[in-house]
């Protein structure tokens, strides 16, 4: 157990719609990460937030969108959804991401299936 | 950016045999390197790390080397059990931006 949770842990849901994914870090962790990974894509990066301040950007789609709140947990937004977005979407936490020793702790993840 | 390379998988070996997964990368920095391992149905643990080159990464029975000189840090394991089956990823990362993932290596031991 990494200590990062993650809910829910799948989600079924039809083109068009809008989900939200949400992630707590572990204890004393003030970055998030977010990421999916797809059979074709592999695993990507998509966002960083720290203390509640988008850090870094990856391949995030316009429809998709993410904040942190000030009690450091993170929900991931996907709207107008697509069958390309099913895949897992993980969430990692870490202490100090300015260390470039700084180890990511994962969460379990949510499949997202899109209908 | 930085960049990974990792052997295609899929890797099959016999319980006990000797494993080697080469990783290379490209950084523009001096970065640090991770190994993660995701076992079915799970999310990614680190397996292990090294900061530095020439430091040697240890974890579970798995090994792993920073070479600068050639750029890599191939993971090693000198017996492998059925429980070691899993998907492993290679990732630099330099200073504060986010990990880059290989695009992993799918290893089944078999008994």
């Amino acid at each position: 157990d990494s200590g990062v949770t993650q809910t829910p842990k799948h989600l079924i849901t039809a083109t068009g719609q809008r989900v939200t994914l949400r992630c707590s870090p572990r204890s004393g962790d003030l970055s998030v990460y977010w990421y999916q990974q797809s059979l074709d894509q592999g695993l990507q990066f998509l966002i960083q937030y720290y203390n509640g301040e988008e850090r870094a950007k990856g391949n995030i789609l316009e429809r998709f969108s993410a904040q942190q709140f000030p009690d450091l947990h993170s929900e991931l937004n996907l709207s107008s959804l697509e069958l390309g977005d099913s895949a897992l979407y993980f969430c990692a936490s870490s202490v100090d991401p300015g260390q470039g020793s700084d180890t990511q702790y994962f969460g379990p993840g949510t499949r997202l299936t899109v209908l | 950016g930085d960049s990974v390379t990792q052997m295609e998988g899929p890797v099959t070996l016999s319980e006990e045999a000797f494993l080697t997964i080469n990783c290379t990368y490209t950084a523009t920095g001096y970065p640090s390197l991770f190994w993660y391992v995701q076992y079915p149905g799970e999310g990614l643990q680190l397996l292990l790390k090294a900061t530095k080159a020439d430091d040697k990464g240890s974890n579970k029975g798995f090994e792993a080397t920073y070479r600068k000189e050639t750029t890599s840090f191939h993971l090693e394991k000198g017996s492998v059990q059925v429980s070691d089956s899993a998907v492993y990823f290679c990732a630099p990362r330099s200073g504060n931006t986010p990990l880059v993932f290989g695009k992993g290596t799918r290893l089944s031991v078999i008994a």
